[in-house]
């Protein structure tokens, strides 16, 4: 595989479950975000983490808690969450402010979710 | 004042047409602007970013910055309907290299 793949696609909860979303990058990329997307709202950053360390949090309730295990993969944690986090969530990596190469983000095609 | 503005559109222009789409920023302290391409159910993908001031051509489109405006646009040349997409103007923060803004996007529909 190559790019930056987002599983699962769809998902469907309801405000008492706890699911995560998965992202994986193929790309030897150093950074890897978190963004959300809504309908009639600019894409909104949520997290970044750069080489593992987390090193932006855009004050994001701590209903969504994210994790990075090694620069290729990033986490979404999901719990009690509400009607109004339903959304498109794109994850996205890139070579990272370390190296100083362009800050051009790979997304992947988004996962969209659904809080009932 | 939001961080990152553009026009929401939608912008309709004719095939063969010049289109312009504007964007303005907050941070005065930002160097690295972006412009990517969002068709309607798919991710954003980046198609020009200018560091300096002034104009960067490649191919159809030409993205221009002025720093002390605080404004950046995107000229695409002899539009064709295969743009007709949403584009997203994205600045990084000019004290956090890894913040990624992006502006709300301009909605351009190329009419045959």
């Amino acid at each position: 595989e190559t790019g930056v793949t987002q599983t699962p696609r769809h998902l469907v909860m309801g405000m008492t479950n706890k699911k995560s979303l998965k992202c994986e990058q193929h790309l030897g990329h150093n950074a890897m975000y978190w963004y959300k997307q809504s309908a009639k709202k600019p894409l909104e950053l949520m997290f970044v983490y750069n080489f593992k360390e987390q090193t932006e949090n855009n004050s994001v309730p701590s209903r969504f808690s994210p994790e990075c295990p090694n620069s290729s993969h990033l986490f979404l944690h999901l719990h009690t969450l509400q009607p109004e986090d339903s959304a498109l969530y794109l994850c996205a990596s890139s070579h990272g402010a370390s190296t100083g190469v362009s800050w051009e983000l790979f997304f992947g095609e988004g996962s969209r979710l659904t809080v009932l | 004042q939001k961080e990152v503005e553009q026009n929401s559109g939608p912008l309709s222009v004719p095939e063969g047409a010049i289109a312009s789409l504007n964007c303005t920023y907050s941070d005065r302290g930002s160097q690295s602007f972006f412009w990517y391409r969002q068709y309607s159910g798919k991710s954003p993908e980046l198609i020009m970013f200018i560091y300096s001031n002034g104009d960067k051509e490649d191919g159809r489109f030409t993205a221009q910055l002025n720093k002390a405006s605080q404004y950046v646009s995107l000229l695409i040349r002899d539009s064709q309907p295969s743009d007709s997409a949403t584009y997203l103007c994205a600045v990084i923060s000019g004290t956090s290299y890894d913040k990624v803004i992006f502006g709300p996007g301009t909605s351009l529909s190329v009419i045959p």
